[in-house]
């Protein structure tokens, strides 16, 4: 399968401070990047959905102005928490798809913990 | 009615056994297919896709999907305990890219 890396695999930071996470395709270019955010022994949550080139698409209930979204490229999309706080620790992983209804590739996720 | 259900499990197997996982889905829209493998702590790994109807093979893993009856399986032939993991079935709807996921069904293997 394609692969996908994000980066950094691992984060801890002062409450108040803002994260940036890092989601490359490495191997194809992703039409779509979507985030998750995963809570432990808990389902996958999808936060948002961002198509190269334009403003991403959020979920109800995740606000956009805290969990910034941008898709740079084809083979790079960003997810920067904004004024972190302890509840926003997690494990936050993106995923990458080539084409519309086809495979969705994920990356190896990155795990917030906000001190 | 949950869009994609399965039964969380635990699914406990001896190794060597075949693991048959099973999924439905509300959505007669659906079109695309997918099972992933989630080992605790790490992200989900795409373990098998379908698009049509039959029966798929990819090693040890065979995806089954039923449109008319709306459910799609995942069997595990000669079963390891490596296999040990949580299996999420996921699905598309035609015009979308978003994945619908079950809950997920965790399956136990044993030595």
């Amino acid at each position: 399968g394609a692969v996908v890396s994000q980066h950094p695999s691992r984060v801890i930071c002062k409450s108040g401070t803002s994260v940036k996470i890092e989601c490359r395709s490495l191997d194809f270019q992703a039409t779509t990047m979507f985030w998750y955010r995963q809570f432990p022994k808990k389902s996958l949550m999808l936060m948002a959905t961002s198509n190269e080139g334009s403003k991403a698409t959020y979920e109800q209930g995740v606000e956009k102005d805290k969990f910034l979204i941008n898709h740079a490229s084809l083979t790079l999309s960003t997810l920067t928490v904004t004024s972190a706080h302890p509840e926003d620790s997690s494990f936050y992983i993106c995923s990458a798809a080539g084409q519309q209804g086809g495979e969705q590739f994920f990356g190896p996720g990155t795990r917030l913990t906000v001190l | 009615q949950k869009e994609v259900e399965q039964n969380s499990g635990p699914l406990s197997v001896p190794e060597g056994a075949i693991a048959s996982l099973n999924c439905t889905y509300s959505d007669r829209g659906s079109q695309s297919f997918f099972w992933y493998r989630q080992y605790s702590g790490k992200s989900p790994e795409l373990i098998m896709s379908i698009y049509s109807n039959g029966d798929k093979e990819d090693g040890r893993f065979t995806a089954q999907l039923n449109k008319a009856s709306q459910y799609v399986s995942l069997l595990i032939r000669d079963s390891q305990p490596s296999d040990s993991a949580t299996y999420l079935c996921a699905v598309t709807r035609i015009g979308f890219q978003k994945l619908v996921f079950g809950t997920g069904t965790r399956l136990l293997v044993s030595p």
